[in-house]
């Protein structure tokens, strides 16, 4: 089945600092990828689309300048939080868009990676 | 707006029991797919089924069914003979085309199971 990695698994580090994330489909290639954000013991919230070679597209409310997205190739996106602050201690999640047409139709599914925990000191 | 709902915060049984798990929609769309996600406590979300709008069929695998009703906008996720690995909280997510024609999930606030033994 269609696997997606994240990397970091956990990151601690320091206010004011930046962390990268990194998403890759491991064993498909995605044009879309998702970025989600989870609080504890809540649902995913969206916070941006990442297409392969194009702007993200970012949810109302997700600051751009705050979290950087780049879709650089098929297979790899990476959000960036920048100047990282306790608030933005959370559960990051990322899902890679596995689309497939085929004679009998198509099927569109996105597939999660194992998430990254974000703790800002 | 899309919108899903899952009124069950969380829901206990002991194992072995049949349990259902309810999941609303509300969507313009009348081509649109549902899914339903496990997330353990290791916190990945798996995925479980993908159903799309126009087909009613109610689908059965191993212990797991879902039974989908468009008359009623419910998506409800029932797990057969329950087992403690079963324990995990289950996303129920509709689809909504976005403008770059890609799609972006709504998801339910979850329904936490714990199986007991």
């Amino acid at each position: 089945g269609a696997v997606v990695s994240q990397h970091p698994s956990w990151v601690i580090c320091k206010s004011g600092t930046s962390v990268k994330i990194e998403c890759r489909s491991l064993d498909f290639q995605a044009t879309t990828m998702f970025w989600y954000r989870q609080f504890p013991k809540q649902s995913l919230m969206l916070m941006a689309t990442s297409n392969e070679g194009s702007k993200a597209t970012y949810e109302q409310g997700v600051e751009k300048d705050k979290f950087l997205i780049n879709h650089a190739s098929l297979t790899l996106s990476t959000l960036t939080v920048t100047s990282a602050h306790p608030e933005d201690s959370s559960f990051y999640i990322c899902s890679a868009r596995d689309y497939l047409r085929t004679s009998g139709g198509s099927t569109d599914t996105q597939y999660f990676g194992p998430g990254t925990r974000l703790t800002v000191l | 707006a899309q919108k899903v709902t899952q009124a069950q915060t969380e829901i206990s049984v002991v194992e072995k029991e049949d349990v259902t798990l309810d999941c609303v929609y509300e969507t313009r769309d009348t081509t649109y797919y549902l899914f339903w996600y496990k997330q353990p406590p290791s916190g990945e979300l798996v995925f479980l089924i993908r159903r799309n709008s126009f087909d009613e069929q109610n689908e059965i695998s191993g212990r797991y069914s879902w039974n989908f009703q468009k008359s009623t906008s419910s998506f409800n996720f029932t797990i057969t003979a329950s087992q403690v690995v079963d324990s995990a909280v289950y996303f129920c997510a509709l689809s909504e085309a976005t403008q770059g024609g890609s799609e972006k999930l709504v998801f339910g606030k979850g329904t936490k199971l714990t199986v007991n033994p």
